[in-house]
């Protein structure tokens, strides 16, 4: 059974500093998300991720993936306050239509 | 092009009681999935339907079933409720399965078990 791990679970950085949010899955699957969620709020997505080093960029977001390492990455450059949520990641086992979510990176910008 | 909306937003009920939750899919969204949400974890998948079929179910009890209508919108239908499943249930739409498709989330239905 597929299985979703994020880290760190909390994130706390200064602004204009660079870090990154790591997912990992269990068994093999054939696509990658990444969301927002701001608090109280609904899901917003980000990225989908489909295949072997697939890179896509948004802003000061930017996610990769490799299926290799069953490891997808979400680095923020230069953070900004505007960036705090939580974030996470999902992943659909291979040849089903079922996501699996992270437990979430509660990620705080400090001014 | 109007978004995914889901009614109501709050709801209270108690131990036992039956609920039905509804949600509009996307314009031209064909698919619509459903999830669990506790205070604090990840969305947890419960099932998907694609026109109309279900087509892929997460870990939860038969008392968790849905509908989905020719018109793609969709209901997800709780029987004899727990405490447990107080939460926030979110519905996502999409296209054609959402294999590799952006999924678009409402603003959820807020349910309290008493």
């Amino acid at each position: 059974e597929l299985k979703v791990e994020q880290n760190p679970l909390f994130l706390s950085m200064q602004e204009g500093k660079n870090y990154t949010i790591y997912c990992n899955y269990s068994t093999t699957s054939d696509r990658l998300y990444w969301y927002r969620q701001d608090p109280g709020k609904s899901l917003e997505s980000l990225f989908v991720l489909l295949s072997n080093g697939a890179v896509k960029q948004e802003g000061r977001l930017m996610a990769s993936l490799d299926t290799k390492a069953r490891l997808s990455t979400l680095h923020i450059t230069a953070a900004v306050h505007d960036l705090s949520a939580t974030y996470f990641c999902a992943a659909g086992p291979a040849g089903t239509y079922k996501y699996i979510f992270g437990t979430g990176t509660r990620l705080k910008v400090l001014a | 092009e109007t978004g995914v909306t889901q009614s109501p937003t709050h709801l209270i009920k108690t131990r036992g009681q039956q609920v039905t939750l509804r949600c509009s899919s996307q314009s031209g969204h064909n698919t619509v999935s459903w999830y669990q949400q506790a205070l604090g974890q990840g969305p947890q998948f419960i099932f998907q339907y694609y026109r109309e079929e279900e087509n892929g179910r997460g870990n939860f009890p038969p008392r968790f079933s849905g509908l989905q209508f020719p018109n793609y919108s969709s209901e997800l239908n709780v029987n004899a409720l727990e405490l447990d499943d107080s939460a926030l249930y979110l519905c996502a739409s999409s296209q054609d399965g959402g294999a590799g498709q952006p999924q678009h989330f409402g603003d959820g239905t807020r349910l309290s078990i008493l």
